[in-house]
C-alpha cells in the first residue's frame, strides 16, 4: 500500500480556512486519495475521496496536484468542531472493497 | 438516515474469555470492514467482507474469527482474550466498492 505523509498537528483560528497537507510521493495511478476525520470519542468520518480533479462537498475541498504526488484538503471555515486528526488514505480503485490504511493523521487544533 | 449500529457499546471480559462483537451495516451496504483503535493508536484493519465473503484481511490474530451473515450484519468473534486485546473495535459499511465507508460508534473492549 502506497504511504502518505501528514504534518502531526495543525492549529487554525475559528471561521478561518484551514490547509491540511498529505504527501504521497508513490501513488499509483489506480489509487484513490480519501480524507478521513475523527473526532475525540468517535468513530473516523468520511470527508471526502478524489482521484485526479478537484473535488467539492458540502463539508471540505480537495485540492490534487496535478503529478498527484501530493493534495490539500481545504476547510473553508473552521468551526470548533472541525477539531479532530484528519487521516489522509490512498485506496485501490477497481478493489472488490476499499480497506482503509491509517496512518498517523494530523491533529487539528481550533482556537476560539 | 440509518446509520451503522455496534453492539454492545462496552464490554468487559476478563482474561482467556471470549467476547462477541456485532456490527449492522447501513441498510442495503453489502460491504463491512472491522478496524481496531488501541489507546493513543490509529485504527488498525482487521478484515473486511463483501457479498457475505471475506475480501481481505489485516493484522487480525488467529484467535479471532468474523462472519458476514445473509442479512448483511457482521460478527467479530475473539477468544482467548488478552489484555492487549483492550481497545475499540469499529466497524464500517459501504456499498460495493465506493469509496465513502461509514464507520459506527465503536464497541469499546476492556478485557481485565
Amino acid at each position: 500500500d502506497a504511504k502518505t505523509t501528514q504534518p502531526n498537528s495543525m492549529e487554525s483560528n475559528e471561521e478561518e480556512p484551514v490547509h491540511l497537507p498529505c504527501n504521497h510521493s508513490t501513488i499509483s495511478g489506480t489509487d484513490y486519495i480519501h480524507w478521513y476525520r475523527q473526532l475525540p470519542s468517535q468513530g473516523p468520518e468520511y470527508v471526502i475521496h478524489g482521484l485526479t480533479s478537484n473535488v467539492n462537498n458540502r463539508m471540505a475541498s480537495l485540492a490534487i496536484a496535478e503529478d498527484r504526488k501530493s493534495s490539500t484538503l481545504i476547510l473553508h471555515r473552521a468551526t470548533l468542531r472541525d477539531a479532530a486528526v484528519y487521516y489522509c488514505i490512498l485506496t485501490f480503485y477497481g478493489g472488490a472493497t476499499n480497506k482503509l490504511i491509517f496512518g498517523t493523521g494530523t491533529l487539528l487544533a481550533v482556537q476560539p | 438516515a440509518a446509520g451503522v449500529i455496534q453492539s454492545p457499546r462496552h464490554l468487559i471480559k476478563e482474561k482467556r474469555e471470549t467476547a462477541t462483537l456485532k456490527c449492522y451495516p447501513i441498510p442495503r451496504h453489502d460491504t463491512v470492514y472491522w478496524y481496531q483503535q488501541g489507546p493513543g493508536q490509529d485504527p488498525q484493519f482487521l478484515i473486511s467482507f463483501y457479498e457475505k465473503m471475506q475480501s481481505d484481511k489485516g493484522s487480525i490474530p488467529d484467535r479471532f474469527s468474523a462472519q458476514q451473515f445473509s442479512d448483511y450484519h457482521s460478527e467479530l468473534n475473539m477468544s482467548s482474550l488478552e489484555l492487549g486485546d483492550s481497545a475499540l473495535y469499529f466497524c464500517a459499511s459501504s456499498l460495493g466498492s465506493r469509496p465513502e465507508a461509514f464507520f459506527g460508534q465503536g464497541t469499546r473492549l476492556t478485557v481485565v
